[in-house]
């Protein structure tokens, strides 16, 4: 079975430019979650779906950032304008809606903003 | 609100020796735990969870852990590590009252051989 599919897997960018990160959940799964990863603070929530309706945004740094999910098997994270802070690994993972359900996680998109 | 701390953020280990990875958790009610690993350049996969029942869970490739409700700890073991353990580890907890899981820092598990 296809996992969490994520791309693209690397993208280099120049400060101020759009970034789209793409996001294919595991079929039948309906909730979705974006997650950045860095080694200054690790990894942190940035925004949850649940039945492609946002929950919980609390974790997105400020209006650069902007993230869609306009179907069950599509989700976008989008960064404009982005800036060198925004370098790090962007996971999105999926699961069935449930306390204590298991989270699957894609490979990763590793952005680098320069 | 429920919080994860890793004591440790990297061990280094000599390959076939026992290793423990560290966890604490506080929240003011019951809780799931779960234990995540994420080998170099790839994302975060299960290695185990503790739902509910016995308090020490196996999981994949050797490795358990014990939930300890008094300590408020879920400790990692694995009595021989493996070249191939080399990875991040990630400790998680879950409230019954929440969807969403909350992450340690994650301890970097280094095995020398």
């Amino acid at each position: 079975d296809a996992g969490v599919i994520q791309s693209p897997r690397h993208e280099v960018t120049e400060m101020g430019q759009e970034v789209t990160l793409r996001c294919k959940p595991i079929s039948g799964h309906n909730s979705l979650f974006w997650y950045r990863q860095t080694m200054m603070r690790g990894l942190e929530l940035l925004i949850y779906f649940n039945n492609n309706v946002p929950i919980d945004d609390s974790g997105m740094p400020e209006d650069r950032f902007s993230a869609k999910m306009p179907n069950a098997s599509f989700s976008t994270l989008k960064i404009q304008p982005s800036e060198p802070r925004d370098s790090a690994v962007y996971f999105c993972a999926s699961s069935l809606t449930g306390r204590g359900n298991t989270i699957y996680f894609g490979e990763g998109s590793w952005l680098t903003v320069v | 609100a429920q919080s994860v701390t890793q004591l440790d953020s990297q061990v280094p280990v000599f390959e076939e020796a026992p290793v423990e990875l560290r966890c604490n958790y506080s929240s003011s009610v019951s809780v799931y735990l779960f234990w995540y690993v994420q080998y170099p350049n790839q994302g975060l996969q299960l290695l185990l969870k503790y739902l509910s029942g016995s308090t020490l869970v196996k999981g994949i490739n050797g490795f358990e852990a014990e939930f300890n409700k008094s300590q408020t700890s879920f400790h990692l073991r694995k009595p021989s590590v493996h070249i191939s353990d080399t990875a991040e580890y990630f400790c998680a907890v879950s409230d019954q009252g929440s969807y969403i899981p909350t992450f340690g820092r994650g301890t970097s598990l280094i095995v020398h051989p």
